[in-house]
Formats: structure tokens, sequence, C-alpha cells
């Protein structure tokens, strides 16, 4: 089974409003990431946190990091239309990464 | 390439049929992965390769499922005898090492079996 488990499975927001989606995990790790996919495209990058940190910020990106409770949240500000996009979390304790099943977002204009 | 390429993009294939899966890394980067998505799934591992030698394929459902990276740089997935349920998206990924930083995904091979 996967490790991560994203939270809620699908989201629906306006545009300008903030959108937070949380994973949850049951192992110790390394690092957790996130990534985006758009229908039918591969999956990008968009930020590493390392199990030392709590937060970290990416232009209108917000991850933070609660190890104690396992589990990561990434917000999304002023959300644009073009944020819509499923959207994983990625944990790592080796090599190895495992994803949740994802968030689907959609943000209507 | 600028990106990792994947080909097939499409694949379309009869039970039982064998089928090869390719994917070419960014250049440089040594370690490789294969992951298999299927529809509104997060991506499953396969196996993934540190250079030519396969360092984990646990993910590697049954031993239809075989890959290889001869030289390091491109890998090949293939699958035997295939089962509609292989049907997915076959995402390949790489990384500049094992041990550094983000995976940088292909666009995926969608493989369909009839």
């Amino acid at each position: 089974s996967q490790q991560g488990e994203e939270d809620p499975q699908a989201l629906s927001i306006q545009e300008g409003e903030n959108a937070t989606m949380n994973c949850s995990y049951k192992t110790s790790i390394n690092n957790l990431q996130w990534y985006r996919q758009n229908s039918g495209r591969g999956l990008v990058h968009l930020i590493l946190i390392r199990s030392n940190e709590r937060e970290k910020h990416s232009g209108r990106l917000r991850v933070t990091l609660d190890t104690s409770k396992k589990s990561s949240s990434l917000l999304i500000t002023a959300s644009r239309a073009a944020d819509t996009a499923s959207y994983f979390c990625a944990t790592s304790s080796g090599q190895n990464f495992v994803f949740g099943p994802g968030t689907r977002l959609s943000v209507l204009p | 390439g600028a990106g990792v390429s994947q080909t097939p993009s499409n694949k379309v294939t009869e039970k039982g049929k064998y089928v090869e899966l390719r994917c070419d890394p960014i250049s440089g980067h040594t370690a490789l992965y294969w992951y298999r998505q299927s529809l509104g799934q997060g991506p499953e591992f396969l196996i993934y390769f540190q250079g030519t030698g396969a360092a984990d394929d646990s993910g590697l459902p049954n031993d239809r499922f075989f890959a290889v990276r001869p030289e390091g740089s491109v890998s090949t997935l293939k699958i035997q005898r295939t089962e509609r349920g292989d049907s997915a998206v076959y995402l390949c990924a790489s990384r500049w090492d094992y041990n550094t930083g983000e995976l940088f995904f292909g666009e995926g091979s969608r493989l369909t079996v009839l």
C-alpha cells in the first residue's frame, strides 16, 4: 500500500482563494516532496522539505511538515485557474519515493 | 535532450503480446525510476536503477515485468504476455544521483491491452 495519503481527494475553489492539501504518512522519512500533474502529463516537482525542516516557501506555495504527526500540508495562495491539476506528496526514506493517491484541485474562474 | 523522453507515447496491444517501453533520461542523471499509474491513482513504484544495476526491483508485480539499463542511460521496460490489468500509464523519472534532489518525469507511455 502507498505510504502517503493526501486529503481531500478532490477540492474545488474559486480563483483567488487559497487551497490547502494535506498528506499523512506512516514511517520515518528523509524528506517529503510535493508534485503537480496536469491531466495527461508527467509529474512536475514543486517543493522538497527535509525531515529537519518545519516550513518552506516557494512563490505562492507554502509547505509545512510535522514529523511528530507524520503529516504535511501544501498551501497554494491566491489560486489561479492554471493551478487546476492533481497534487501528490511523495515520501522518501532512502532512494525510493512513495506517492500518495493525490488531491485533484479545480480552480474555477 | 532537455527532459526525460519516453516512447511510445501510446501503445495499444492485444492480450498475450510482448511490449517494450523506452525511457531516455536527462543526460548525466545516474538514477532512473519506473512507475505505473492507473487512472485516478498516484504513481506506483516498479523499479529503480543506479547506473546500470537495478538497485530496487521490489515493485515489479510479477516475473512478466523486466527492465534493463545496459549502458547506464536509456532504459527499457519489458512486459511479456500482457494482460488487460497491465493497462496503465508507465512513467519514467530520473535524477542526478540516488541521494540528491527531485525526480524529473517524462510524459509517460500509455499502454492499453485489449
